[in-house]
Protein backbone atom coordinates (compact mmCIF):
# COMPACT_ATOMS: atom_id res chain seq x y z
CA UNK A 1 0.00 0.00 0.00
CA UNK A 2 1.25 3.41 -0.91
CA UNK A 3 1.72 5.36 2.35
CA UNK A 4 3.64 8.21 3.70
CA UNK A 5 4.72 8.58 7.13
CA UNK A 6 6.18 11.96 8.77
CA UNK A 7 7.99 11.94 12.30
CA UNK A 8 7.92 13.73 15.07
CA UNK A 9 4.13 14.52 14.67
CA UNK A 10 4.61 17.58 16.58
CA UNK A 11 8.01 19.47 17.65
CA UNK A 12 8.94 22.38 19.91
CA UNK A 13 12.29 24.16 19.55
CA UNK A 14 13.83 27.66 20.49
CA UNK A 15 14.69 30.47 18.16
CA UNK A 16 17.91 30.26 16.66
CA UNK A 17 17.90 26.29 17.30
CA UNK A 18 18.29 23.64 14.01
CA UNK A 19 15.70 20.86 13.51
CA UNK A 20 15.09 17.84 11.17
CA UNK A 21 11.89 16.58 10.37
CA UNK A 22 11.81 12.85 9.05
CA UNK A 23 9.55 11.29 5.94
CA UNK A 24 8.92 7.73 5.21
CA UNK A 25 7.28 6.05 2.37
CA UNK A 26 6.35 3.13 0.67
CA UNK A 27 5.15 4.41 -3.12
CA UNK A 28 6.28 3.13 -5.66
CA UNK A 29 7.13 3.61 -8.33
CA UNK A 30 8.86 6.78 -7.23
CA UNK A 31 8.59 9.84 -8.96
CA UNK A 32 8.88 13.12 -7.28
CA UNK A 33 9.09 14.04 -3.92
CA UNK A 34 7.90 17.47 -2.00
CA UNK A 35 7.98 19.27 1.22
CA UNK A 36 5.52 21.89 1.49
CA UNK A 37 4.87 24.35 4.44
CA UNK A 38 1.63 24.88 5.93
CA UNK A 39 0.69 28.21 7.76
CA UNK A 40 -2.42 27.96 9.96
CA UNK A 41 -5.14 28.93 8.18
CA UNK A 42 -3.80 28.77 4.73
CA UNK A 43 -3.02 26.53 2.37
CA UNK A 44 0.38 24.48 1.63
CA UNK A 45 3.52 26.51 -0.02
CA UNK A 46 6.04 24.32 -1.52
CA UNK A 47 9.38 24.23 -0.17
CA UNK A 48 11.62 22.07 -2.46
CA UNK A 49 10.88 18.95 -4.95
CA UNK A 50 13.04 16.39 -5.37
CA UNK A 51 13.26 13.43 -8.55
CA UNK A 52 15.00 10.04 -7.78
CA UNK A 53 18.46 11.44 -9.03
CA UNK A 54 18.59 14.14 -6.59
CA UNK A 55 19.62 13.78 -3.15
CA UNK A 56 19.71 17.20 -1.73
CA UNK A 57 17.74 20.42 -2.56
CA UNK A 58 17.87 23.59 -0.26
CA UNK A 59 15.69 26.85 0.04
CA UNK A 60 17.09 28.97 2.03
CA UNK A 61 17.35 28.13 5.17
CA UNK A 62 15.53 24.73 4.49
CA UNK A 63 17.17 21.47 3.39
CA UNK A 64 15.77 18.54 2.27
CA UNK A 65 17.80 15.13 1.50
CA UNK A 66 16.80 12.26 -0.31
CA UNK A 67 17.54 8.54 0.37
CA UNK A 68 15.51 6.68 -2.82
CA UNK A 69 17.03 3.17 -1.62
CA UNK A 70 16.21 3.67 2.00
CA UNK A 71 13.01 5.42 0.66
CA UNK A 72 13.28 8.12 3.55
CA UNK A 73 13.75 12.23 3.21
CA UNK A 74 14.38 14.54 5.69
CA UNK A 75 13.70 18.18 6.09
CA UNK A 76 16.29 20.36 7.86
CA UNK A 77 15.64 23.55 9.35
CA UNK A 78 18.84 25.97 10.34
CA UNK A 79 18.45 28.85 12.66
CA UNK A 80 14.99 29.00 13.73
CA UNK A 81 12.70 31.85 13.48
CA UNK A 82 9.26 32.75 14.84
CA UNK A 83 7.48 32.08 11.30
CA UNK A 84 8.70 28.79 10.70
CA UNK A 85 6.16 27.94 13.10
CA UNK A 86 4.12 25.73 10.91
CA UNK A 87 2.72 22.58 9.44
CA UNK A 88 5.63 20.70 7.26
CA UNK A 89 4.05 18.49 4.96
CA UNK A 90 5.89 15.58 3.13
CA UNK A 91 4.47 14.50 -0.82
CA UNK A 92 5.41 12.01 -2.95
CA UNK A 93 4.07 11.24 -6.37
CA UNK A 94 4.52 7.62 -8.40
CA UNK A 95 2.70 5.37 -9.51
CA UNK A 96 2.68 7.00 -13.08
CA UNK A 97 0.54 10.25 -13.92
CA UNK A 98 -0.42 12.62 -11.19
CA UNK A 99 -0.58 10.24 -8.40
CA UNK A 100 0.38 11.83 -4.81
CA UNK A 101 0.62 10.87 -1.45
CA UNK A 102 0.26 13.20 1.16
CA UNK A 103 1.70 12.86 4.39
CA UNK A 104 -0.43 14.05 8.06
CA UNK A 105 2.44 16.24 8.21
CA UNK A 106 5.00 17.79 11.52
CA UNK A 107 3.54 20.65 13.12
CA UNK A 108 6.66 23.08 13.81
CA UNK A 109 6.47 25.13 17.45
CA UNK A 110 9.06 28.01 17.58
CA UNK A 111 9.31 29.84 20.57
CA UNK A 112 11.13 32.82 21.68
CA UNK B 1 -1.23 36.81 -10.99
CA UNK B 2 -4.00 36.47 -7.81
CA UNK B 3 -3.07 32.68 -8.25
CA UNK B 4 -5.27 30.13 -6.69
CA UNK B 5 -8.75 31.93 -5.46
CA UNK B 6 -11.50 29.95 -3.45
CA UNK B 7 -14.90 31.26 -2.05
CA UNK B 8 -16.10 31.17 0.40
CA UNK B 9 -13.26 31.18 3.09
CA UNK B 10 -15.57 29.56 5.89
CA UNK B 11 -19.65 28.30 5.70
CA UNK B 12 -21.85 26.79 7.61
CA UNK B 13 -24.57 24.27 5.88
CA UNK B 14 -27.28 21.93 7.69
CA UNK B 15 -27.40 18.20 6.84
CA UNK B 16 -28.67 17.76 3.53
CA UNK B 17 -28.42 21.45 1.98
CA UNK B 18 -26.45 21.75 -1.32
CA UNK B 19 -23.56 24.23 -2.05
CA UNK B 20 -21.04 24.88 -4.34
CA UNK B 21 -17.12 25.64 -3.54
CA UNK B 22 -15.80 28.12 -5.79
CA UNK B 23 -12.41 28.15 -7.04
CA UNK B 24 -10.12 29.90 -9.87
CA UNK B 25 -7.06 30.54 -11.27
CA UNK B 26 -5.42 33.10 -13.87
CA UNK B 27 -1.77 31.15 -14.40
CA UNK B 28 -3.57 29.46 -17.47
CA UNK B 29 -2.88 25.87 -15.80
CA UNK B 30 -3.76 22.71 -17.26
CA UNK B 31 -4.22 20.49 -14.16
CA UNK B 32 -6.92 21.78 -11.85
CA UNK B 33 -7.94 19.31 -8.18
CA UNK B 34 -9.97 19.37 -4.92
CA UNK B 35 -8.32 17.92 -1.75
CA UNK B 36 -9.81 17.90 1.61
CA UNK B 37 -7.97 18.01 4.54
CA UNK B 38 -9.06 16.42 8.19
CA UNK B 39 -7.40 16.64 11.67
CA UNK B 40 -4.13 14.17 11.92
CA UNK B 41 -4.81 13.14 7.92
CA UNK B 42 -2.76 14.28 5.21
CA UNK B 43 -4.68 15.81 2.04
CA UNK B 44 -6.59 13.71 0.22
CA UNK B 45 -7.78 13.35 -3.04
CA UNK B 46 -11.48 14.06 -3.83
CA UNK B 47 -11.30 15.33 -7.93
CA UNK B 48 -9.09 16.34 -10.63
CA UNK B 49 -9.21 18.04 -13.97
CA UNK B 50 -6.43 17.70 -16.99
CA UNK B 51 -8.37 20.26 -19.12
CA UNK B 52 -11.30 21.98 -20.04
CA UNK B 53 -14.24 19.37 -20.34
CA UNK B 54 -12.56 16.70 -18.80
CA UNK B 55 -12.86 15.39 -14.83
CA UNK B 56 -11.89 12.01 -12.75
CA UNK B 57 -12.27 10.87 -9.68
CA UNK B 58 -9.37 10.94 -7.03
CA UNK B 59 -9.41 8.85 -3.53
CA UNK B 60 -12.52 10.31 -2.08
CA UNK B 61 -15.27 11.44 -4.72
CA UNK B 62 -18.58 10.54 -2.85
CA UNK B 63 -20.30 12.72 -2.45
CA UNK B 64 -19.21 15.22 -4.97
CA UNK B 65 -19.75 16.51 -7.85
CA UNK B 66 -17.10 18.91 -10.53
CA UNK B 67 -16.88 20.10 -13.38
CA UNK B 68 -14.65 22.43 -16.04
CA UNK B 69 -15.85 24.31 -18.41
CA UNK B 70 -13.06 26.82 -18.56
CA UNK B 71 -9.64 26.37 -17.76
CA UNK B 72 -9.91 29.03 -14.92
CA UNK B 73 -12.71 27.60 -13.19
CA UNK B 74 -12.95 24.28 -11.16
CA UNK B 75 -16.39 24.41 -8.93
CA UNK B 76 -16.66 21.87 -6.50
CA UNK B 77 -20.37 20.89 -5.59
CA UNK B 78 -21.66 19.34 -2.73
CA UNK B 79 -25.00 17.66 -3.52
CA UNK B 80 -26.28 16.55 0.03
CA UNK B 81 -24.03 17.66 2.62
CA UNK B 82 -23.31 15.24 5.46
CA UNK B 83 -21.47 15.83 9.00
CA UNK B 84 -18.56 13.54 7.51
CA UNK B 85 -17.96 16.20 4.54
CA UNK B 86 -17.10 18.84 7.91
CA UNK B 87 -13.41 19.95 6.66
CA UNK B 88 -11.00 21.96 4.81
CA UNK B 89 -11.39 21.88 1.28
CA UNK B 90 -8.23 23.36 -0.92
CA UNK B 91 -8.04 23.34 -4.40
CA UNK B 92 -4.84 23.26 -6.15
CA UNK B 93 -3.62 23.61 -10.07
CA UNK B 94 -0.67 22.95 -12.09
CA UNK B 95 0.77 23.82 -15.36
CA UNK B 96 0.75 20.13 -16.44
CA UNK B 97 -0.57 16.72 -15.75
CA UNK B 98 1.92 14.49 -17.23
CA UNK B 99 4.94 15.83 -15.45
CA UNK B 100 3.96 15.36 -11.84
CA UNK B 101 7.33 17.32 -10.72
CA UNK B 102 5.81 20.91 -11.68
CA UNK B 103 4.72 23.14 -8.87
CA UNK B 104 1.41 22.68 -7.33
CA UNK B 105 -0.36 26.19 -6.44
CA UNK B 106 -3.03 25.78 -3.55
CA UNK B 107 -5.91 27.94 -2.97
CA UNK B 108 -6.19 29.50 0.66
CA UNK B 109 -8.98 27.05 1.75
CA UNK B 110 -12.87 27.07 2.86
CA UNK B 111 -13.47 25.70 6.16
CA UNK B 112 -16.91 23.85 5.69
CA UNK B 113 -18.91 22.48 8.86
CA UNK B 114 -22.04 20.48 8.85
CA UNK B 115 -24.19 20.68 11.31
Amino acid sequence: KNQVEQSPQSLIILEGKNCTLQCNYTVSPFSNLRWYKQDTGRGPVSLTIMTFSENTKSNGRYTATLDADTKQSSLHITASQLSDSASYICVVSGGGGFKTIFGAGTRLFVKA
Amino acid sequence: NAGVTQTPKFQVLKTGQSMTLQCAQDMNHEYMSWYRQDPGMGLRLIHYSVGAGITDQGEVPNGYNVSRSTTEDFPLRLLSAAPSQTSVYFCASSYSWVESSYEQYFGPGTRLTVT
